[in-house]
């Protein structure tokens, strides 16, 4: 079935620094791709999203390109802030020809961002 | 718009007992999902509704989750008898659309269960 790899955590940086989180998948068909944010003591949220290979979805100085032929979608930012602080998720939707398109999300395991003074 | 609405957001139990979760999902979203958050993993879905019919619920451990969603808007999921690998946060979420790409879930805040 479709799955999600993300890389290790936690990812520690300095204020202003670049951030990449990488995440690669794995699907039949052509998913959906999504990164979701969880700041301490809050649900999951939306970051952003893209639904076609060389879609580019942003928000919030985020940004993360639709990379078919590496099966890719890695978020990044190029100056992050204290309040980037959270975990973060990679997921797909759609994309199995054996199941079809339920429009489940299908998460990776999640990175955790601690961004320093 | 009102977001999704979880209860309780804390629940302590012992092993073997019961415990059920609610959920009101956002108006007019036809489709209701509940995830399985376990400490450092990413969500895993337990079940999925469509107004009030299942559409999946393959990962769901029938012998001791059960789920259901009357009349087709808030859910319950329960759990019994509760197992200490149960200690987890349960996440509701709900979308407008089931088969689109585009297809957006919101999620509550979750249900904080630890299992004694």
């Amino acid at each position: 079935g479709n799955s999600v790899t993300q890389m290790e955590g936690p990812v520690t940086l300095s204020e202003e620094a670049f951030l990449t989180i990488n995440c690669t998948y794995t699907a039949t068909g052509y998913p959906s791709l999504f990164w979701y944010v969880q700041y301490p003591g809050e649900g999951l949220q939306l970051l952003l999203k893209a639904t076609k290979a060389d879609d580019k979805g942003s928000n919030k100085g985020f940004e993360a390109t639709y990379r078919k032929e590496t099966t890719s979608f890695h978020l990044e930012k190029g100056s992050v802030q204290v309040s980037d602080s959270a975990v973060y998720f990679c997921a797909l939707s759609g994309g199995d020809r054996s199941s079809g398109n339920t429009g489940k999300l299908i998460f990776g395991q999640g990175t955790t961002l601690q961004v320093k003074p | 718009e009102a977001g999704v609405a979880q209860s309780p957001r804390y629940k302590i139990i012992e092993k073997r007992q019961s415990v059920a979760f609610w959920c009101n999902p956002i108006s007019g979203h036809a489709t209701l999902y509940w995830y399985q958050q376990i400490l450092g993993q990413g969500p895993k879905l337990l079940i999925q509704f469509q107004n009030n019919g299942v559409v999946d619920d393959s990962q769901l451990p029938k012998d001791r989750f059960s789920a259901e969603r009357l009349k087709g808007v808030d859910s319950t999921l329960k759990i019994q008898p509760a197992k200490l690998e149960d200690s987890a946060v349960y996440l509701c979420a709900s979308s407008f659309l089931r088969g689109s790409g585009a297809n957006v879930l919101t999620f509550g805040a979750g249900s904080r269960l630890t299992v004694l």
